[in-house]
Parts: C-alpha cells; sequence; structure tokens
C-alpha cells in the first residue's frame, strides 16, 4: 500500500530554475492538495483540487502553479525557483473534505 | 488573526503526566476537527478527528471539541517520550473543501 507518493524526496535548485514536484495516490481520493512547512511552522495550503478537473488557489500560491493530471495526479510546478521557496513540500489527499487527509513522505527543496 | 490558533509552546511534561494541546478557530462554518501528530523530520500523520460536541477517546487519548466557543483540545493521558512531536490542529470547512492547519504545538515528554 504506497498511499501517497511524492518525487523527488531531495532537490537542489539554482534561482531562477524551474522544476516540477510529482504526487500521485493509489487510494482513489477525489481531494488533493499541496502544502508548504517552513521550520517551526505549520502548513500552509498553496494550491489543491477538490475533484479531478479542478484547481484552487490556497493561501500562499503565488510563484506556484499546479494540474490535476488525473484522478491519481496532482503536480506543482515552480517556475522560477526563489530562495523564499526554500521550504519542504507535502502533498496530501482524502476521498473527500470533512475526511482527514493522507500525507506523503515530502520533498525538501532548497534553492540557493 | 489566524484561522486555527494554538498553545505558542513548547510544552514539556514528565513521562506519566497528562498533556494538554488547546486550538481554537475563527470559521464558524468548521465542521470537522483533526489532530495530527509530525516527528520531526517525518509527515504529518492522524491521530484524532472530531466533529460533534463532546469528548471522544481513543487509548491515551482524548478531543473535546466545543463549536460554541471554537475550541478543540487534545489531552495525552499517561504520556510517553514517544509522545514527543510536534501536534498540528486542522479545522476543515466542507464547503470550501479544505482545511486550515494551526502552526502546532511542540511537546517533550521527559523521562
Amino acid at each position: 500500500n504506497a498511499g501517497v507518493t511524492q518525487t523527488p524526496k531531495f532537490q537542489v535548485l539554482k534561482t531562477g530554475q524551474s522544476m516540477t514536484l510529482q504526487c500521485a495516490q493509489d487510494m482513489n481520493h477525489n481531494s488533493m492538495y499541496w502544502y508548504r512547512q517552513d521550520p517551526g511552522m505549520g502548513l500552509r495550503l498553496i494550491y489543491y483540487s477538490a475533484s479531478e478537473g479542478t484547481t484552487d488557489k490556497g493561501e500562499v500560491p503565488n510563484g506556484y502553479n499546479v494540474s490535476r493530471l488525473n484522478k491519481r495526479e496532482f503536480s506543482l510546478r515552480l517556475e522560477s525557483a526563489a530562495p523564499s521557496q526554500t521550504s519542504v513540500y507535502f502533498c496530501a489527499s482524502t476521498s473527500r473534505a470533512s475526511q482527514p487527509q493522507h500525507f506523503g513522505d515530502g520533498t525538501r527543496l532548497s534553492i540557493l | 488573526q489566524k484561522e486555527v490558533e494554538q498553545n505558542s509552546g513548547p510544552l514539556s511534561v514528565p513521562e506519566g503526566a497528562i498533556a494538554s494541546l488547546n486550538c481554537t478557530y475563527s470559521d464558524r462554518g468548521s465542521q470537522s476537527f483533526f489532530w495530527y501528530r509530525q516527528y520531526s523530520g517525518k509527515s504529518p500523520e492522524l491521530i484524532m478527528s472530531i466533529y460533534s460536541n463532546g469528548d471522544k477517546e481513543d487509548g491515551r487519548f482524548t478531543a473535546q471539541l466545543n463549536k460554541a466557543s471554537q475550541y478543540v483540545s487534545l489531552l495525552i493521558r499517561d504520556s510517553q517520550p514517544s509522545d514527543s512531536a510536534t501536534y498540528l490542529c486542522a479545522a476543515d470547512n466542507t464547503n470550501a473543501g479544505k482545511s486550515t492547519f494551526g502552526d502546532g504545538t511542540t511537546l517533550t515528554v521527559k523521562p
């Protein structure tokens, strides 16, 4: 049972580079989320997808884009990375709102 | 004002004591509430969910919800060193389709 799988687990980028963080879930969940977590902080919602075919901005969407590729996959793209985007990124999924979320192991991203 | 606020912490208790973690929320549309535990360097994992006023017990954990006061708490009885972690409170607004998380309270249980 893989649950929520995130790739890569670690990444170092230079300022201005672009990259895509991948997330896939095998639980047939409808809703998927991308969060960032800075040291000593809680989770801040970047974007979410309540169902296949929809995406919405969260609390901190600037500098990011997302794609809900299909029901299983939800990717997060940094078009031009900035040092302020250095963080740990978590993907999560749930069957529907009002149910708890299942988290991936996270991607630790450093931008120099 | 943050939508979900937790005790600033850190919280330190001796082994065997009761740890009390508190959370308040501002969105009256919130209907579901969750406590997640996050060990250092790991991802959050669900430990309790609560949906209606009152207490919900699961082993050494008790969640309490008071919607009138917009207050959620988590009690950990007979605290163990393995309970040392950051505890995240989350409030879920079904209509909005998303949860809002607090900043977490770090608990240390000293042997």
